[in-house]
């Protein structure tokens, strides 16, 4: 799987947008970029993954590259409650082992 | 609420005794994982069992054990563990491929 490089951490206030990204420049082909964030002392939380196309659900919208060499994962409107860990991941489609790295520490200020 | 279950969910443990942490899911999931997160460190993938068959052991000690008794149920069997093995335990399960996976809450493991 290929590897992606995050910053160590962001700041953001209350209610503004969060944009958090991603670095993944020797992605394949068949590899998925996928997002998960850890709120302190619990499990890790599926976001969003996407292919190529941008993608938009409930949580956050991803914005890949046409490259798809980097990603950015965008919290639209950001709260208190989304201070967490949130970790990029690039997965093949045959995979099914998530290996996390250090991930982005976004703090939500009010 | 995740359909994960993981009991307990706090454990402290002398060196010399046995227990066991138990994962449950009835999400129809497939593969079933371990992982283990230690004090501001990243998670690190232990095991991986796919429809009840280990297909992956990330060189992991074998004073920690794990069983799939079925597709359902994940345990990881403890013994003679040492104060550093004291961290959270995480248990997820997925339908395997480019799908989501879905953890528990942890296990919050000391050992004294």
């Amino acid at each position: 799987d290929a590897k992606t490089t995050q910053p160590t951490s962001m700041d953001c206030a209350e209610g503004r947008a969060a944009n958090l990204p991603c670095n993944h420049s020797t992605i394949s082909g068949n590899e998925y970029v996928y997002w998960y964030r850890q709120i302190h002392s619990q499990g890790p939380q599926y976001i969003i993954h996407g292919l190529k196309n941008n993608e938009t659900n409930e949580m956050a919208s991803l914005i890949i590259t046409e490259d798809r060499k980097s990603s950015t994962l965008i919290l639209p409107h950001a709260t208190l409650r989304d201070t967490a860990v949130y970790y990029c991941i690039v997965l093949e489609t045959s995979g099914s082992r998530l290996t996390f790295g250090e991930g982005t520490q976004l703090t939500v200020n009010p | 609420e995740t359909g994960v279950t993981q009991t307990p969910r706090h454990l402290v443990m002398g060196m010399t005794n046995k227990k066991s942490l138990k994962c449950e899911q009835h999400l129809g999931h497939n593969a079933m994982y371990w992982y283990k997160q230690s004090a501001k460190k990243p998670l690190e993938l232990m095991f991986v069992y796919n429809f009840k068959e280990q297909t992956e052991n990330n060189s992991v000690p074998s004073r920690f054990s794990p069983e799939c008794p079925n597709s359902s149920h994940l345990f990881l069997h403890l013994h003679t563990l040492q104060p550093e093995d004291s961290a959270l335990y995480l248990c997820a399960s997925s339908l395997g491929g480019n799908t989501e996976a879905f953890f528990g809450q942890g296990t919050r493991l000391t050992v004294v």
